[in-house]
């Protein structure tokens, strides 16, 4: 049982290279969430997906653009990196509970994390 | 918008006592979630204990526990007799219901803990 699996986990980019995260679950989560964790600021939401082909903002979406083509894939891209993009990058999940044809349940589940991708750009 | 905080960057205790984070939040909703996740060294990022703002009774979850003020908009955690593996950082999250923000989690800045044998 893989849960939120992260491709790359470490990455070295050069100012203006463009490059995708991607992250994969396994457990059929509707919704999917990407954050940045930088020192003394905790994780800061990007972007995030409640189902496949809908995504919408977080708190710091400038730079970063996100895709869910597929219900267990949501990808992160960077067109132009930064510096100030430099971070570690991580992926969540969480499961809703459905009855009577709408959520009934979800906010108290946690979200799975996947184990992180550390990103430095020169 | 809610906010998070987190007002201990670090703190220690000796192994086998007690310590409580402290966890203040901000926020005008009065059905919300809160989670302490812990974070080792190996990054991962670790459920340890949720609390839902309409329950009364605070969470426990074996040797963590939680002081939910809701009034004051506190949310502590304590850990009792402390162990080795306990040292990590610790975020205090706040997950809003409303539907509309996809049921985000706003995190604190994180207590770096460390346990002294």
């Amino acid at each position: 049982n893989a849960g939120v699996t992260q491709t790359p986990k470490f990455r070295v980019l050069k100012t203006g290279q463009s490059m995708t995260l991607l992250c994969a679950q396994d457990m059929n989560h509707e919704y999917m969430y990407w954050y940045r964790q930088d020192p003394g600021m905790g994780l800061r939401l990007i972007h995030y997906s409640v189902g496949e082909g809908t995504t919408a903002k977080g708190e710091v979406p400038d730079g970063y653009n996100v895709s869910r083509l597929k219900k267990q894939n949501f990808l992160l891209g960077l067109e132009s990196a930064a510096p100030s993009q430099t971070s570690v990058y991580f992926c969540a999940s969480s499961y809703t509970l459905w009855g009577r044809g709408r959520k009934v349940e979800y906010n108290n589940q946690p979200q799975h994390f996947g184990d992180g991708t550390r990103l430095s750009i020169l | 918008a809610q906010t998070v905080t987190q007002s201990q960057p670090e703190m220690s205790v000796q192994e086998a006592e007690t310590v409580t984070l402290s966890c203040t939040y901000d926020t005008s909703e009065s059905d919300y979630y809160l989670f302490w996740y812990k974070q080792p060294p190996s990054r991962q990022m670790i459920l340890v204990i949720r609390q839902e703002a309409y329950k009364q009774q605070n969470a426990t979850e074996n040797r963590f526990s939680v002081n939910f003020q809701k009034a004051a908009k506190s949310f502590s955690l304590k850990i009792s007799d402390s162990q080795l593996g306990d040292a990590a950082m610790y975020f205090c999250a706040y997950r809003s219901p409303a539907e509309t923000s996809g049921s985000r989690l706003t995190f604190g800045e994180g207590t770096q803990l460390t346990v002294n044998p």
